[in-house]
């Protein structure tokens, strides 16, 4: 079936680090890949999105391909703040059911 | 901006108690959802609908229902709450075939004592 893993947390950076936190998927035909993030005490929020093979979504700073060879949407980010900190969602849409299926959440700290 | 909004930020209800969790959105969207979310198991789809009097199971729609009745409110019920059903409750929604995203509301967190 339809599935998404990413990295277990928490991640923990420093200030400017390089960011990058793990996501594959399983799924049947050509399904759209999200990442979401949470801020503490607030909803989920879309980051980017990418809707077919080789498309790069970005926003803010972070930047995550579309790999279809390697059923990958790693997400990135070249020097991350610490208002970066909060919890990541990689998750995948499929068919037209408008579903959408997410990873367990990765949560990212960063140090001042 | 689209604005999803639900009835509470924190419910503290007893084992037994029917419990009503609302969700409203203005965009006029087609598809609303409702998610539970527990550290370690990220987001769980409860039941979703694609219309008004529509509804579907998610994957874990056991001890839930869900009422429909007007295109920008999509109610979550708990028949008798259990102490296993304590957990953060996410309602989201989105344009049909049209937009891929959905925007969640901010969670309503439901202790069950």
């Amino acid at each position: 079936g339809n599935s998404v893993t990413q990295m277990e947390g928490p991640v923990t950076l420093s200030e400017e680090a390089f960011l990058t936190i793990n996501c594959t998927y399983t799924a049947t035909g050509y399904p759209s890949l999200f990442w979401y993030v949470q801020y503490p005490g607030e909803g989920l929020q879309l980051l980017l999105k990418a809707t077919k093979a080789d498309d790069k979504g970005s926003n803010k700073g972070f930047e995550a391909t579309y790999r279809k060879e390697t059923t990958s949407f790693h997400l990135e980010k070249g020097s991350v703040q610490v208002s970066d900190s909060a919890v990541y969602f990689c998750a995948l849409l499929y068919s037209s059911a408008s579903k959408i299926i997410f990873g367990s959440g990765t949560r990212l700290s960063i140090r001042p | 901006d689209v604005k999803v909004t639900q009835s509470s930020r924190y419910l503290v209800k007893r084992t037994g108690e029917k419990v009503f969790l609302e969700c409203v959105q203005d965009m006029d969207h087609e598809n609303m959802f409702w998610y539970r979310q527990d550290p370690g198991l990220g987001l769980r789809l409860i039941y979703f609908s694609y219309d008004v009097k529509m509804k579907e199971k998610g994957d874990i729609p056991e001890g839930y229902s869900v009422s429909r009745e007007k295109k920008e409110r999509f109610s979550l019920i708990l028949e008798s709450a259990s102490t296993n059903q304590t957990s953060m409750y996410l309602c989201a929604s989105s344009l049909a075939q049209i937009e891929l995203s959905q925007y969640f509301g901010p969670g309503t967190r439901l202790t069950v004592l």
